[in-house]
């Protein structure tokens, strides 16, 4: 099993330019999630999923689009980017226990800085 | 809202010690509590996770205890190494969907 994979690992944009960050997990789990890690903020939910073709909005969702086509993957779409959206971008993903997400397990980020 | 506290923010100690990492939040209406392990430039890695239901939980060197009531969770390690130096993140699953709250992580290292 390769868990979660996240792509691309660094990335440099423009002031206004779009992207995705993509991410996938193999372990066939139900709920996935977005999160920022930024410096003194910890890390903070951007959106999340309960499966495919269900999303929802996390503490900090402004400027970011998701979709959940399929159950293994979850990209993380910037609209137009921001200095404000340097930041470290982690995906997690659980299987869900009693309607709940479980053990959270994380993928190896992808740092982006934004110009 | 949920917040979670971490105590200390930084930890620096000699091999061999045995240490406690602290957790803290404010709202004991959680669904379970994890640990992770972040190394620099790195992804987090989930070393203990403890239902509301349980007291504690243990991983070879590691135990995590968990007193819902008061709203806080201990991270133990034994004899400590310094492989083990890392920050260590503690977040609150808080029962619903939104995911985890996260503290600011122990930034910890073991000197040889």
């Amino acid at each position: 099993n390769a868990g979660v994979t996240q792509t691309p690992k660094f990335q440099v944009l423009k002031t206004g330019q779009s992207m995705t960050l993509q991410c996938a997990q193999d372990m066939n789990h139900e709920y996935m999630s977005w999160y920022r890690q930024d410096p003194g903020m910890g890390l903070r939910l951007i959106h999340y999923s309960v499966g495919a073709g269900i999303t929802d909005q996390g503490e900090v969702p402004n400027g970011y689009n998701v979709s959940r086509s399929t159950t293994e993957d979850f990209p993380l779409r910037l609209l137009s980017a921001a200095p404000s959206q340097t930041s470290v971008y982690f995906c997690a993903s659980s299987y869900v226990h009693l309607g709940l997400p479980y053990e959270q397990y994380f993928g190896p980020g992808t740092r982006l800085t934004v110009t | 809202k949920q917040e979670v506290t971490q105590i200390p923010a930084a930890l620096s100690v000699p091999e061999g010690e045995n240490l406690v990492l602290n957790c803290s939040f404010t709202d004991s209406a959680i669904y379970n509590l994890q640990w992770f392990r972040q190394d620099p430039g790195k992804g987090l890695t989930s070393l203990l996770l403890i239902q509301s239901s349980q007291r504690e939980q243990t991983s070879g060197r590691l135990n995590a205890s968990l007193d819902k009531s008061s709203g806080r969770s201990t991270l133990y390690i034994a004899a400590s190494q310094p492989g083990d130096s890392a920050t260590y993140l503690c977040a609150v699953n808080g029962g619903g969907a939104d995911g985890l709250t996260f503290g600011k992580g122990t930034h910890l290292i073991i000197q040889p």
